[in-house]
């Protein structure tokens, strides 16, 4: 099993739309989470960090949830310009300066 | 700089060339992060370096590969005696703050082995 697994998609909306993303992860030590999202051939940028209360900023909003091990990003209102590919990322639990990335889930927002 | 440069942003080589790819991080930035993308794949942990530290290679695929980080800000990574499936994106990132948070990611190199 991968230490972090989504699903690739490829999510197609309209322009407006909500869309959210869930990702899991295997080791239930991990402490850090994130959503960083790369545009196709640049390098991926932060989206936010995720905390156990859930945090938003702005259109997006992400969640955790331990129990179930699992990572989520909501996206409201979506942009044009909100199409890319949406990496979930978890601190290593064995190094926990160590990011393990899953494989991205691909967004793309029609007009 | 602002940002974490990397250079080259594109090579081509040859199979069995040896190749150095070099990252500037941004600078008073403590730690320094090596990653492999291959195409449709995930981003690959490759070696961590952290202030003066001995250095995370536990993701160093093997050992034709090999990184070095000269006075805690320039690092170089070297692949020796390169091999078809080493082709990919080669990004390096830097952050200020142990736990892996606030990566800052150069634009890569993208390595072509023929």
């Amino acid at each position: 099993r991968k230490e972090v697994e989504q699903d690739p998609g490829p999510f197609n909306v309209p322009e407006g739309a909500t869309v959210a993303f869930n990702c899991t992860y295997s080791n239930s030590a991990s402490q850090s989470f994130f959503w960083y999202r790369q545009d196709c051939r640049k390098e991926p940028k932060l989206l936010m960090s995720v905390y156990s209360s859930g945090n938003e900023d702005g259109r997006f909003t992400a969640q955790l949830n331990r129990a179930s091990q699992y990572i989520s990003l909501l996206i409201r209102d979506s942009k044009l310009s909100d199409s890319a590919t949406y990496l979930c990322v978890v601190n290593s639990a064995k190094n926990t300066d160590k990011l393990i990335f899953g494989t991205g889930t691909r967004l793309q927002v029609f007009p | 700089g602002a940002g974490v440069s990397q250079s080259p942003s594109n090579k081509v080589t040859e199979k069995g060339k040896d190749v150095e790819l070099r990252c500037d991080p941004i600078s008073g930035h403590t730690a320094l992060y090596w990653y492999r993308q291959s195409l449709g794949q995930g981003l690959e942990f490759l070696i961590y370096f952290q202030g003066n530290s001995a250095p995370d290679k536990s993701g160093l695929p093997s050992d034709r590969f090999s990184a070095e980080r000269t006075g805690g800000s320039v690092s170089t990574l070297t692949i020796q005696r390169t091999q078809q499936e080493d082709s990919a994106v080669y990004l390096c990132a830097s952050s200020a703050l142990a736990g892996g948070v606030l990566q800052f990611f150069g634009p890569g190199t993208r390595l072509t082995v023929l």
